[in-house]
């Protein structure tokens, strides 16, 4: 089944302690991106990559950093997690599809919680 | 302002009822329009999309494009309490991949 898979969906964690969410895909799509979704502020754009070792800042990049060593596979660090970093966070990949739209897959989400 | 406007709703509806879910963008230069489906605990799917102006059906489903009133739709007939969901609208700009996003709208379809 084509999917993106993204681990661990439930994460609770201490301001300060490092922490890393992968994401996994298995579409050979070469764009990867980061979402956060608060609620009233919808889905922001964190980091995105369009191929291996290419990554770029996406709105909201403050406090995170990524890396895309290999295609299928784009993790999201928190060096220093704070409490405005409680959220729910999804990974996305893209496909192009009819008349040259690019639509998002995306994986089921990771709700964290700083305390 | 957003470049992307949607109403949060919640919207509640009787089963079999038409529902209507709007969004309002300012980018003139907005070319390709999406609804994903976001249901609770889950990531969103997408639904439909459609490319400049115009209609697109799919089943129970409409996605329709007013380019210069900035305005696009989903139509859903004959709603279904398994329609109950979030909806987020969806926006790109030719070809790239950067996604204007909606807030999203809650529909409430009740039996």
């Amino acid at each position: 089944e084509a999917q993106v898979t993204q681990n661990p969906r439930y994460l609770i964690t201490v301001t300060g302690k490092k922490l890393t969410v992968t994401c996994s895909q298995n579409m050979n799509h070469e764009y990867m991106s980061w979402y956060r979704q608060d609620p009233g502020l919808g889905l922001r754009q964190i980091y995105y990559s369009m191929n291996v070792e290419v990554t770029d800042k996406g709105d909201v990049p403050e406090g995170y950093k990524v890396s895309r060593k290999e295609k299928r596979n784009f993790p999201l660090i928190l060096e220093s997690p704070s409490p405005n970093q409680t959220s729910l966070y999804f990974c996305a990949s893209s496909r192009k599809a009819a008349y040259g739209a690019n639509v998002l897959t995306f994986g089921a989400g990771s709700r964290l919680t700083v305390l | 302002q957003k470049e992307v406007e949607q109403d949060p709703g919640p919207l509640s509806v009787p089963e079999g009822a038409i529902v209507s879910l709007n969004c309002t963008y300012s980018n003139s230069a907005f070319q390709y329009f999406m609804w994903y489906r976001q249901y609770s605990r889950k990531g969103p799917e997408l639904l439909m999309y459609t490319y400049s102006s115009g209609n697109k059906e799919d089943g129970r489903f409409t996605a329709q494009v007013d380019k210069s009133s900035k305005y696009i739709s989903l139509f859903i007939r004959d709603s279904q309490p398994s329609d109950s969901a979030t909806y987020l609208c969806a926006m790109t700009v030719g070809d790239f991949n950067k996604f204007y996003f909606g807030s999203g709208t809650k529909l409430n379809v009740k039996p």
